[in-house]
């Protein structure tokens, strides 16, 4: 059974900083991770999508990577905006042809 | 504009009452979902169609019964709602499993 989990779970940074959340998965057989954000009392916004061929995807200020070996994603946010508080959620599908499992999230705060 | 529509966003139940949650989608996706969001339980699936006419379960299926009326729409229905299925429920779609996910704004779910 995949399982995803998401460090740090809570974060606080002032505006500016360059940022790294990170996501591990015990089943490294996968096909993609997609990154996720989420809003409070929002639904899920999709960032990037990650093919296992790929070992990275780039979109303006985000960059996600991704190690299938060692069972790992980070999310890379630079110059940090307070419109970037959200919660971000990592989730790589489990092996075959299965949907989604997604981490707990981290919750971001960038304070002004 | 192209996406997931949820029906209805918020609705109240007395324990013992039933339901059926739409989702339905004009993006041409084959495959659809249906997950809970529970206070730090993070996103479950309760059930998926891989493709029109198919059906099967997730994580948490128990209490629930879906339907995939056609390509576009996949209902999700409490036969008698209990208190433990206070919840978000938000309904997704994808080309395919292993494709990207998008996803509805979400049904905010209180049974009493």
């Amino acid at each position: 059974k995949q399982e995803v989990t998401q460090i740090p779970a809570a974060l606080s940074v002032p505006e500016g900083e360059n940022l790294v959340l990170n996501c591990s998965f015990t089943d490294s057989a996968i096909y993609n991770l997609q990154w996720f954000r989420q809003d409070p009392g929002k639904g899920l916004t999709s960032l990037l999508l990650i093919q296992s061929s790929q070992r990275e995807q780039t979109s303006g200020r985000l960059n996600a990577s991704l190690d299938k070996s060692s069972g790992r994603s980070t999310l890379y946010i630079a110059a940090s905006q307070p419109g970037d508080s959200a919660t971000y959620l990592c989730a790589p599908p489990p092996t075959g042809n299965t949907p989604l499992v997604f981490g707990k999230g981290t919750r971001l705060s960038v304070i002004a | 504009n192209a996406g997931v529509t949820q029906t209805p966003k918020f609705q109240v139940l007395k324990t013992g009452q039933s339901m059926t949650l739409q989702c339905a989608q004009d993006m041409n996706h084959n495959s659809m979902y249906w997950y809970r969001q529970d206070p730090g339980m993070g996103l479950r699936l309760i059930y998926y169609s891989a493709s029109e006419g198919t059906t099967d379960k997730g994580e948490v299926p128990n209490g629930y019964n879906v339907s995939r009326l056609n390509k576009r729409e996949f209902s999700l229905r409490l036969e008698s709602a209990a208190p433990s299925q206070t919840s978000v429920y938000f309904c997704a779609s994808s080309e395919g499993t292993v494709k990207g996910y998008t996803f509805g704004s979400g049904t905010r779910l209180t049974v009493v």
